[in-house]
């Protein structure tokens, strides 16, 4: 079956620090990837895609993400925390790059900033 | 542009009674899809429609259902609610037609059954 995997629920880095946050999947073939963000009380936000162009994909807020097929990876990178990053994050993959409902969502990481 | 509106934002309800929560898409995106958050069990698809028409359909049960209109509004409606049913109700509209299957979130509606 296929999985999102998120290494660490939770995330702490300090402000000014890297933010990296992992995601790894499991696909027969190069899917579409997606990160969101999820701020308190909302609902989430696509903070960038990759869709089989360039694999390094330049989202919004100084976030970017690597697709590294061959490590099945997606991580999501910025270099530089900053306060209002604290939110939750999502790695999403569509397997089939179909319907929305083989969509399958990581189960999130918490990330903190420490000021 | 505007963005995914969800109504109402919270809801309390007792066990047993029924809800109907409201979701308005971007102006052109004719899917909408509705998705259950809880901590537990993370980010679930409800179900998906385009065109008036329910085009794909979560694990749910049958308490769950939804519908769409004309003008790409959708509800969804649960009855009988239990306990369990207490998420975060998340819509999302798109627009298939450009081909990345990327979606918009509404802030989602709070339910609490208790």
């Amino acid at each position: 079956a296929q999985s999102v995997t998120q290494l660490g629920s939770h995330v702490s880095v300090s402000e000014g620090a890297l933010v990296l946050l992992r995601c790894n999947y499991s696909s027969s073939v190069p899917p579409y990837l997606f990160w969101y963000v999820q701020y308190p009380n909302q609902g989430l936000q696509l903070l960038l895609k990759y869709t089989s162009a360039a694999t390094l994909v330049k989202g919004i807020n100084g976030f970017e993400a690597e697709f590294k097929k061959s490590e099945t990876s997606f991580h999501l990178t910025k270099p530089s925390a900053h306060m209002s990053d604290a939110a939750e994050y999502f790695c999403a993959v569509n397997p089939m790059k179909t319907s929305y409902d083989k969509v399958i969502f990581g189960p999130g990481t918490s990330l903190s900033v420490i000021p | 542009k505007a963005g995914v509106t969800q109504t109402p934002r919270y809801l309390i309800k007792t066990r047993g009674q029924q809800v109907t929560l409201s979701c308005s898409p971007i102006s052109g995106h004719r899917s909408v899809s509705w998705y259950q958050q809880t901590p537990g069990q993370g980010l679930q698809f409800l179900f998906e429609y385009f065109s008036e028409t329910q085009r794909n359909k979560g694990n749910f049960p049958g308490r769950f259902s939804g519908r769409q209109f004309s003008n790409s509004r959708s509800e969804m409606n649960v009855s009988t609610l239990e306990l369990g049913d207490s998420a975060l109700y998340l819509c999302a509209s798109s627009s298939p037609n450009r081909g990345t299957y990327e979606q918009y979130f509404g802030p989602g509606t709070r339910l609490t059954v208790t």
